[in-house]
C-alpha cells in the first residue's frame, strides 16, 4: 500500500512566519506535488517535482518555493506567510510512465493569523 | 483559466438511485483522465481512470463515461450509498507533461437514507 504522510494535519502561524511543510512517500515515486484546496476554486498545482533536486512551477507558485533533497521527502516552504495562504495543503506522488493515477497524503490544514 | 470544470457544486440522490456527476475540459490534449473523492479532513483518494482511447470504464459500481468530441466525462455511481457522500474531483493530463494533473472545482454529493 502506497503511502504519503504528511508531517502535521493542523497548523496556525502567525503572519510573516516562515513555514515548513513536510511530505514523504514510501513507494519510490518520482513524481511528488504540493497542491492547495480552496472551496470553490478546487485543487491547484502550486510545485511539482519530478526527480531529486529538480522542481517545476505549478499553477500557483508565487509566495511558495519547495525543496526535494531526497527522493522520498518534498518540502513546501512559506517564506513569509499571509493570511491568503490560509488552506488545506495536499501533497500528492506518482510514479512516472504507469497508471497515472497520484496518491495523496491526509493533508495540512494551515491558518494564518 | 480553468481547463477542468465541474459546473455543479453539489448533488443529492436518495440511496438506491443512481448518482451522475459531471465534468466538461477544453484542452484537447488531454488524454487520460480520473475521478477522486474526497472526505473532509481527508486527502483525495483514487476512484477510476479512462484513458482517451476508451469511452467507457467500469469498476463494480462506478461506471466513467468519455465523449470526445464534447470533451465532456461523466461518473455513474449506481446504486448510490450513504458512504458515497463525499466530494468528487475530477481530474486530467496530458501525455508528456510530467504527469501534471489539472483538477476540477468538486461537485459536494450527498445521498440520502
Amino acid at each position: 500500500d502506497v503511502k504519503v504522510t504528511q508531517s502535521s494535519r493542523y497548523l496556525v502561524k502567525r503572519t510573516g512566519e516562515k513555514v515548513f511543510l513536510e511530505c514523504v512517500q514510501d513507494m519510490d515515486h518520482e513524481n511528488m506535488f504540493w497542491y492547495r484546496q480552496d472551496p470553490g476554486l478546487g485543487l491547484r498545482l502550486i510545485y511539482f517535482s519530478y526527480d531529486v533536486k529538480m522542481k517545476e512551477k505549478g499553477d500557483i507558485p508565487e509566495g511558495y518555493s519547495v525543496s526535494r533533497e531526497k527522493k522520498e521527502r518534498f518540502s513546501l516552504i512559506l517564506e513569509s506567510a499571509s493570511t491568503n495562504q490560509t488552506s488545506m495543503y495536499l501533497c500528492a506522488s506518482n510514479i512516472i510512465n504507469r497508471v497515472r493515477e497520484q496518491f495523496f497524503g491526509p493533508g495540512t490544514r494551515l491558518t494564518v493569523l | 483559466d480553468q481547463q477542468v470544470k465541474q459546473n455543479s457544486p453539489s448533488l443529492s440522490v436518495q440511496e438506491g438511485r443512481i448518482s451522475i456527476l459531471n465534468c466538461d475540459y477544453t484542452n484537447s490534449m488531454f488524454d487520460y483522465f480520473l475521478w477522486y473523492k474526497k472526505y473532509p479532513a481527508e486527502g483525495p483518494t483514487f476512484l477510476i481512470s479512462i484513458s482517451s482511447i476508451k469511452d467507457k470504464n467500469e469498476d463494480g459500481r462506478f461506471t466513467v463515461f468519455l465523449n470526445k468530441s464534447a470533451k465532456h466525462l461523466s461518473l455513474h455511481i449506481v446504486p448510490s450509498q450513504p458512504g458515497d457522500s463525499a466530494v468528487y474531483f475530477c481530474a486530467a493530463s496530458a501525455s508528456g507533461t510530467g504527469n501534471q494533473f489539472y483538477f476540477g472545482t468538486g461537485t459536494s454529493l450527498t445521498v440520502i437514507p
